[in-house]
């Protein structure tokens, strides 16, 4: 059984840094099997992929557009967590943020993204 | 910008048949969009239901299934339940990001 748990400030001061830490236990962050991501929610954005890690062979980054300037995700593998950092933050990315693991199952191409975080509400305000 | 796009809201009466539809701004939708569909109630994560078109996950009831349909990905609920009211979400990739749709409301009554 696979478990994501979320930890990180729920209060962030606009044009600073976001952080949050997803920990895994039942799988792990160097799997070649997976893809460990963040999505975040908020009433005027719905959700919203915001990008990924993985590791196949060496480490891969995805990140939306739409937050590529600013984000960073990356994998800790002596602690089998992976982080989110987002940059000069403002009002709009206040949202529910949410880690979820991607699955790639290598006989039949399938993919899946099936396990959630509990999801952190981070507001951003002075 | 890609935009998926999913019916705002539905309603279905107990015990009846349900399809929620999830297209995308550049054409049909195949199963190389690897379609997920995913529940979510107020206050909770989303679940996943399905994925990869119309792949069930451990967890999902059977009355829940997954379809491709005239074009969009599409899910399907047979003998809907009161606690299916809920929000759902279709999740399609695009080669290396995935997009959301806006969500399909259904209400049970």
């Amino acid at each position: 059984q696979v478990q994501l748990q979320q930890s990180g400030p729920g209060l962030v001061k606009p044009s600073q840094t976001l952080s949050l830490t997803c920990a895994i236990s039942g799988d792990s962050v160097s799997s070649n099997s997976a893809a460990w991501n963040w999505i975040r929610q908020s009433p005027s954005r719905g959700l919203e992929w915001l990008g990924r890690t993985y590791h196949r062979s060496k480490w891969y980054n995805d990140y939306a557009v739409s937050v590529r300037s600013r984000i960073t995700i990356n994998p800790d593998t002596s602690k089998n967590q992976f982080s989110l950092q987002l940059d000069s933050v403002t009002p709009e990315d206040t949202a529910v943020y949410y880690c979820a693991r991607e699955y790639y199952y290598d006989t039949s191409g399938l993919t899946a993204i099936d396990y959630w975080g509990q999801g952190t509400l981070v507001t951003v305000s002075s | 910008q890609t935009v998926v796009t999913q019916e705002p809201s539905l309603t279905v009466s107990p015990g009846g048949t349900v399809t929620l539809t999830c297209a995308s701004s550049t054409g049909a939708v195949t199963s190389g969009y690897y379609p997920n569909w995913f529940q979510q109630k107020p206050g909770q994560a989303p679940r996943a239901l399905i994925y990869s078109t119309d792949n069930k996950h451990s967890w999902t009831p059977a009355r829940f299934s997954g379809s491709l349909l005239g074009g969009k990905a599409a899910l399907t609920l047979s003998g809907v339940q009161p606690e299916d009211e809920a929000e759902y979400f279709c999740l399609l990739y695009y080669g290396g990001t995935w997009v959301f749709g806006g969500g399909t409301k259904l209400t049970v009554l």
